[in-house]
Formats: structure tokens, C-alpha cells, sequence
């Protein structure tokens, strides 16, 4: 069955950096865009980035553009999103998502997220 | 950027009535490229409708979506227990693929 767990979440001061990872299992990874979503405590969904199968094309949300990054490995089956000069508004559960197929950009399967916190 | 949004933000209704959640666009979502999640406290979004108003797998039937342009519904015909939660819609014809902020179903 599909799985997506991420990991690298933690506390941070502001102004520093962090790596998540999302690994995944159940589908062939290398077939699929990936995406991750934040949830602020309390708050509703924030898309944040997204990236094609291949590693080919990126792109993000305004802001966190210029600050994370996103990546892949095909050959470890993993999703990354460095971050970059995080703020407090950073603060949220990061999920990545799988999306259903092709060049569609919704999501069948959800990781169960892993929670970044920027506090000094 | 399309801006979603969502209303009722809370919705208190009964088991076994119909809920009614609406979400509007700021411009026309692309081919109707709009989906619905489900999300309970602690659990990551679960996925029902896709291109307004395809099931996903598994969803039952209760569940429906209809709407196109920039008005959209989703719509719950016989509340159960397990469908109290926050609901959200997400356009995805264009980058951002934006959320709406979510309606939160509660029981009255």
C-alpha cells in the first residue's frame, strides 16, 4: 500500500534552515509530481511547492519562494524540502502529497505530516 | 493567484441532514479543476471529490460535487457521525493551487 512518512521537523531559531524528508513506498515513485502542503496550528491548508516526476520543473508558493527548495531522489524513493532562513510564520505541519497522476496537481495520498517549529 | 472561498465557515447540523458547503473562486478554475478534502483532528486531508464532481475512490455516495466557473459545492445528503470534520476545497488548474480557507461541520 501507498506510504508516505516524512521526517525533520523540529524546533528552530529564526534564521535558520531545515530538511524535510518524505519517504515513500507502495507506488513507483519516479512516476509521480510530489507536492508539499502546510497546516499552521489551528489553520487552514497552505500549498507550498511542488516538483514533476522527473526533477524537471519546480515551482512555489510566494512565500517561500527564494527561501526553500525543493528536490528528489528517484533512486532512494525520497522527496526533500530544504528551508531556508525560516521565520516564525514558517511554524506549521509540512505534508507531502502524492499526487493522483499525469499532469494533474490533487492528491490521492497525504503523508501524516511533521511539524516545524520557528521559536527563538 | 485564484483566491478560494469558503462558506458557511462553521455549519452545526444534525445526523441524517443535509449539508450544503459552497466555494467560490476569485476567477474561473481552469477546466473545473477543483477538488475536495475531508480532514479530522490529527489526521492528514482525505480526498473525496476531483474535477468538481468526480468521486474519488472509496468515497461513498452520499458525498457529491457539482459547480463549475468559479462556484462550486459540496454537497452531504444524509449526514453520519464520521462526517463531522473541516472541510476544504483546492483549485488546481493553475500554480498556486490554492485552498480555500475550510467550513467546519460540527454537530448541533
Amino acid at each position: 500500500q501507498v506510504q508516505l512518512v516524512e521526517s525533520g521537523g523540529g524546533v528552530v531559531q529564526p534564521g535558520g534552515s531545515l530538511r524535510l524528508s518524505c519517504a515513500a513506498s507502495g507506488f513507483t515513485f519516479s512516476n509521480y509530481g510530489m507536492h508539499w502542503v502546510r497546516q499552521a496550528p489551528g489553520k487552514g491548508l497552505e500549498w507550498v511547492a511542488f516538483i514533476r516526476y522527473d526533477g524537471s520543473n519546480k515551482y512555489y508558493a510566494d512565500s517561500v519562494k527564494g527561501r526553500f527548495t525543493i528536490s528528489r531522489d528517484n533512486s532512494k524513493n525520497t522527496l526533500y524540502l530544504q528551508m531556508n532562513s525560516l521565520r516564525a510564520e514558517d511554524t506549521a505541519m509540512y505534508y507531502c502529497a502524492k499526487v493522483v497522476g499525469g499532469t494533474t496537481h490533487y492528491f490521492d495520498y497525504w503523508g501524516q505530516g511533521t511539524l516545524v517549529t520557528v521559536s527563538s | 493567484e485564484i483566491v478560494l472561498t469558503q462558506s458557511p465557515g462553521t455549519l452545526s447540523l444534525s445526523p441524517g441532514e443535509r449539508a450544503t458547503l459552497s466555494c467560490r473562486a476569485s476567477q474561473s478554475v481552469s477546466s473545473n479543476y477543483l477538488a475536495w478534502y475531508q480532514q479530522k483532528p490529527g489526521q492528514a486531508p482525505r480526498l473525496l471529490i476531483y474535477g468538481a464532481s468526480s468521486r474519488a475512490t472509496g468515497i461513498p455516495d452520499r458525498f457529491s460535487g457539482s459547480g463549475s466557473g468559479t462556484d462550486f459545492t459540496l454537497t452531504i445528503s444524509r449526514l453520519e457521525p464520521e462526517d463531522f470534520a473541516v472541510y476544504y476545497c483546492q483549485q488546481y488548474g493553475s500554480s498556486p493551487h490554492s485552498f480555500g480557507q475550510g467550513t467546519k461541520l460540527e454537530i448541533k
